[in-house]
């Protein structure tokens, strides 16, 4: 089936560091990915639309200059958390569709997600 | 604004039958979408409804009704690895498949 790769699992890292987190569908293309965050006990809130060689979407509320995001091919899109602060430590997560399974009602395939901490 | 709002908490024990509800206010509505999430992993899907009514895969079903805007994930036979976040999603969107997730459930289920 349909997988999705994200890297890396766990970060740890100094304030003011900038962090790179990759999401890579293995085995299909994808046009569109998604990034989450989510705080412990709660829901996934959806980021930002990462769009394959264009701009992402981000939604209402979302830094866009916090949280840079980069599509650069049909399989890669990363999420850069810039000068990061402990409160952006938080569980974030990517996913993204598999075209082949036809409409857009078909489900969203995760990453395993990348725990990140900033002292 | 979207809200998807779902209980806290549930807990049963083993062999039971447990119903998560989900009432939704979106700006728009393409399907209703369950998702498990197991701490610390990945969610996972379990059930769609495009329409009104029950859809059974093996011990869960999912039921929508879009005029109340409401739903439920059944989940019967209840076993230990059951235990888990569960989280309603909908479409708001006909052109793209970005997801809105409910508040979440977590279920306990106890020996």
């Amino acid at each position: 089936g349909a997988v999705v790769s994200q890297h890396p699992s766990w970060v740890i890292c100094k304030s003011g560091t900038s962090v790179k987190i990759e999401c890579r569908s293995l085995d299909f293309q994808a046009t569109t990915m998604f990034w989450y965050r989510q705080f412990p006990k709660q829901s996934l809130m959806l980021m930002a639309t990462s769009n394959e060689g264009s701009k992402a979407t981000y939604e209402q509320g979302v830094e866009k200059d916090k949280f840079l995001i980069n599509h650069a091919s049909l399989t890669l899109s990363t999420l850069t958390v810039t000068s990061a602060h402990p409160e952006d430590s938080s569980f974030y997560i990517c996913s993204a569709r598999d075209p082949r399974q036809g409409a857009l009602d078909q489900p969203q395939h995760f990453g395993d997600g990348t725990r990140l901490s900033i002292l | 604004g979207q809200s998807l709002e779902q209980p806290s908490e549930v807990t049963a024990v083993e062999g039971a039958i447990v119903q998560i509800n989900c009432t939704y206010q979106t700006s728009g509505f393409y399907g209703l979408s369950w998702y498990q999430q197991h701490d610390g992993g990945a969610p996972t899907f379990l059930s769609y409804n495009a329409l009104d009514g029950l859809e059974e895969t093996g011990r869960f079903s999912s039921f929508l009704s879009r005029s109340d805007s409401y739903g439920y994930l059944l989940l019967q036979e209840l076993q230990m690895k059951d235990s888990a976040s569960y989280f309603c999603a909908v479409r708001p969107s006909y052109n793209t498949d970005k997801l809105i997730f409910g508040t979440g459930t977590r279920l306990q289920v106890f020996p």
